[in-house]
């Protein structure tokens, strides 16, 4: 099995760099994904890393190393509509392979 | 296109009744997932359901259960609710191409409610 863990909040003001950190324990996966989730609305893909390495998209970047079981969410320029939560994800590559979601990162994002 | 529907939006039922979720995935997409996310908490893993088979369960009691149709459409039905069933249910869907990660795209979710 794996469990993910990440920073419960984060808090920062507009225009800004914020990193959101996934660490994990698990025997092993598929990749790490991002998913952001705005109050009362559903979950939205943002990122995928199936390898080492950053993964840019626009403002967002996503970055993962097998090798320290650590992967981060880079979100730049930091936007008032920013303010979400974000969850980290992965895939177990065990039998029957299982989703897990971390616990989620609730970010606000201050004029 | 279309994205994933999910019905009905609310819902609120009593202790003990029964309650049947439905999901329509993307068109094209074969995959269908079903999560609980209780209120202010993360998304816990339910079901997946991939060419109308059950490819995994998560770690739930057996009165929840649900099936997918020949058009992938799917189901979740909850028995003998409780309390602490009361939380939004999400369903996603992907394109499921063996090994890899598809991105799973959710529908907004159905509330519900246990009173």
């Amino acid at each position: 099995g794996q469990s993910l863990e990440q920073p419960s909040e984060v808090t920062a003001v507009e225009g800004a760099i914020v990193q959101i950190n996934c660490t994990y324990q698990t025997s092993g996966f598929y990749g790490l994904s991002w998913y952001q989730q705005h109050d009362g609305g559903a979950p939205t893909f943002l990122s995928y890393n199936a390898l080492d390495g950053l993964e840019e998209t626009g403002r967002f970047s996503s970055f993962l190393s097998r090798s320290d079981s650590y992967g981060y969410l880079l979100l730049q320029e930091l936007q008032m509509k920013d303010s979400a939560s974000y969850f980290c994800a992965v895939r177990d590559r065990g039998y029957g392979q299982n989703f897990v979601f971390g616990p989620g990162t609730r970010l606000s994002v201050l004029p | 296109e279309a994205g994933v529907t999910q019905s009905p939006t609310h819902l609120i039922k009593t202790r003990g009744q029964q309650v049947t979720l439905r999901c329509s995935p993307i068109s094209g997409h074969t995959s269908v997932y079903w999560y609980q996310q209780a209120l202010g908490l993360g998304l816990q893993f339910l079901l997946w359901y991939d060419e109308g088979e059950e490819r995994n369960r998560g770690n739930f009691p057996p009165r929840f259960s649900g099936r997918q149709f020949p058009n992938y459409s799917s189901e979740l039905n909850v028995n003998a609710l409780e309390l602490e069933d009361s939380a939004l249910y999400l369903c996603a869907s992907s394109r499921e191409t063996g090994v890899s990660n598809q991105p799973q795209h959710f529908g907004d979710g159905t509330r519900l409610s246990i009173l």
